[in-house]
């Protein structure tokens, strides 16, 4: 079973602070993926990487960086946290690059409430 | 850019009862993944269509894929409550590694 965890599933921070949210998958899957939900929002895609050293902005990238220096590790960084960034984090990865069997595999999700 | 809009947001209906969701893309999709959240978990993959006109079944779920690869829906035939969550929809364009999914519609189904 493919296993994506979440370094946290809550998270409390102050604005301004630095945080950082980590992601791990075992699965060797080459495709790792940051969103953000929030109710009557659906999932909206913050940055996905395709392979090492590799990432793309995805619709909401302003104020989120992210650095995937290992191929199982993909981590999320905030530079200065604000209210608005409260939220639920989700991490997904997928196995292909362009492949139509793009299955996302989720991790559990960390709740980060900035104060 | 791409954008898939799902149909209702909420519904509410009493066991037995019968459920659709609905989802339309802009463009057209190589194909289209479904996704159930559990309140308090998160997306789990469903399934997944791939060609023009597809219907694939799971117990009582039924999945459709329009002829056009534009728009797909879900019907749950006599809704339990182990139904209950926000069942979401993905499309994938054909460039482009990522899915853009659509804002769920979130299912309450009362005894």
């Amino acid at each position: 079973d493919v296993k994506v965890t979440q370094s946290s599933r809550y998270l409390v921070k102050r604005t301004g602070e630095k945080v950082f949210l980590e992601c791990v998958q075992d699965m060797d899957h080459e495709n790792m993926f940051w969103y953000r939900q929030d109710p009557g929002l659906g999932l909206r895609l913050i940055y996905f990487s395709y392979d090492v050293k590799m990432k793309e902005k995805g619709d909401i990238p302003e104020g989120y960086s992210v650095s995937r220096e290992k191929k199982e590790r993909f981590s999320l960084i905030l530079e200065s946290a604000s209210t608005n960034q409260t939220s639920m984090y989700l991490c997904a990865s997928s196995f292909s690059r362009t492949g139509l069997v793009d299955t996302q595999y989720f991790g559990p999700g960390t709740r980060l409430t900035v104060l | 850019g791409q954008q898939v809009m799902q149909i209702p947001q909420y519904q509410h209906v009493q066991e037995g009862e019968d459920f659709t969701t609905y989802c339309n893309s802009s463009t057209t999709l190589s194909n289209i993944q479904w996704y159930k959240q559990r309140p308090g978990g998160h997306p789990v993959f469903l399934i997944q269509l791939v060609k023009s006109g597809e219907v694939k079944k799971q117990k009582r779920l039924t999945f459709q894929f329009g002829e056009a690869k534009k728009n797909s829906s879900l019907h749950i035939t006599a809704t339990q409550t182990t139904d209950v969550g926000t069942y979401f929809c993905a499309g994938h364009s054909n460039s482009g590694y990522a899915l853009n999914f659509g804002k769920g519609t979130s299912l309450l189904v009362t005894p």
